[in-house]
C-alpha cells in the first residue's frame, strides 16, 4: 500500500525565515513525488514534481529514497507563501492516480 | 481554456436525496479523476477514467456512488440516498499523456447533507 505522511498540520514562521515542510512516503518501488499548493479560495495546483528538479517560487524539494522523504524547502519565506501544501505520490502499480498526505498549513507572518 | 470546470459549486441536500455533480475536463485531456476531500484531510481518490472507460474505483466508492463519462469528455458523479457522511468537497481533475500527465484540478463541488 502507498502512503504519504505530513507530520505537521500547521507551520508558522516569520517573513524571511527558512521553511521546511516535511513529507515522508511509503511505497515499494520508485514513485513519482509531487507538491501541490492551495492558496486561499483557489484550486489545488501543482507546485513542483521531483523529476523536474526545478525551483518554483523559490521552493525546492529533493527526493531522498534512503529516508523515503520529499521535504519542501525555501530559504526565505514570503507572506504570499501562506497556503495549504499537500505532498502527493504516484506509484506505477495503478493508473496514474495520486495519493495525498493530509496537508500542512503554512502561515508566514510579517 | 479555463481549466477543469465543476458544477454546481455548492449543493445542500436533505439526507436520502440524490445529487449529481458534473465535471468538464480540460479540452483533449483523456484522463479524468474524481477525488473527495473532507475537513483536515487531503484529497482521497474515488475513481479514474481513461476516455470513456472507468478503469479504477476506490473502495471508498460505495454502491450508492456512480460515475460516468459517456463520450469521453465530461463526467458526472451521482450519489444516491445521500448520508451525512457524504458531506465533503468533491474534486474533479484531468490530465493527458501529452502534458506529462500533470494532473489539473477543478475548484470542487461542496456537498452538505442535512
Amino acid at each position: 500500500a502507498q502512503r504519504v505522511t505530513q507530520p505537521e498540520k500547521l507551520l508558522s514562521v516569520f517573513k524571511g525565515a527558512p521553511v521546511e515542510l516535511k513529507c515522508n512516503y511509503s511505497y515499494s518501488g520508485s514513485p513519482e513525488l509531487f507538491w501541490y499548493v492551495q492558496y486561499s479560495r483557489q484550486r489545488l495546483q501543482l507546485l513542483l514534481r521531483h523529476i523536474s528538479r526545478e525551483s518554483i517560487k523559490g521552493f525546492t524539494a529533493d527526493l531522498n529514497k534512503g529516508e523515503t522523504s520529499f521535504h519542501l524547502k525555501k530559504p526565505f519565506a514570503q507572506e504570499e507563501d501562506s497556503a495549504m501544501y499537500y505532498c502527493a505520490l504516484r506509484g506505477y502499480s495503478g493508473y496514474s492516480t495520486l495519493t495525498f498526505g493530509k496537508g500542512t498549513m503554512l502561515l508566514v507572518s510579517p | 481554456d479555463t481549466g477543469v470546470s465543476q458544477n454546481p459549486r455548492h449543493k445542500i441536500t436533505k439526507r436520502g436525496q440524490n445529487v449529481t455533480f458534473r465535471c468538464d475536463p480540460i479540452s483533449e485531456h483523456n484522463r479524468l479523476y474524481w477525488y473527495r476531500q473532507t475537513l483536515g484531510q487531503g484529497p482521497e481518490f474515488l475513481t479514474y477514467f481513461q476516455n470513456e472507460a472507468q478503469l479504477e474505483k476506490s473502495r471508498l466508492l460505495s454502491d450508492r456512488f456512480s460515475a460516468e463519462r459517456p463520450k469521453g469528455s465530461f463526467s458526472t458523479l451521482e450519489i444516491q440516498r445521500t448520508e451525512q457522511g457524504d458531506s465533503a468537497m468533491y474534486l474533479c481533475a484531468s490530465s493527458s499523456d501529452n502534458s506529462g500527465n500533470t494532473i489539473y484540478f477543478g475548484e470542487g463541488s461542496w456537498l452538505t447533507v442535512v
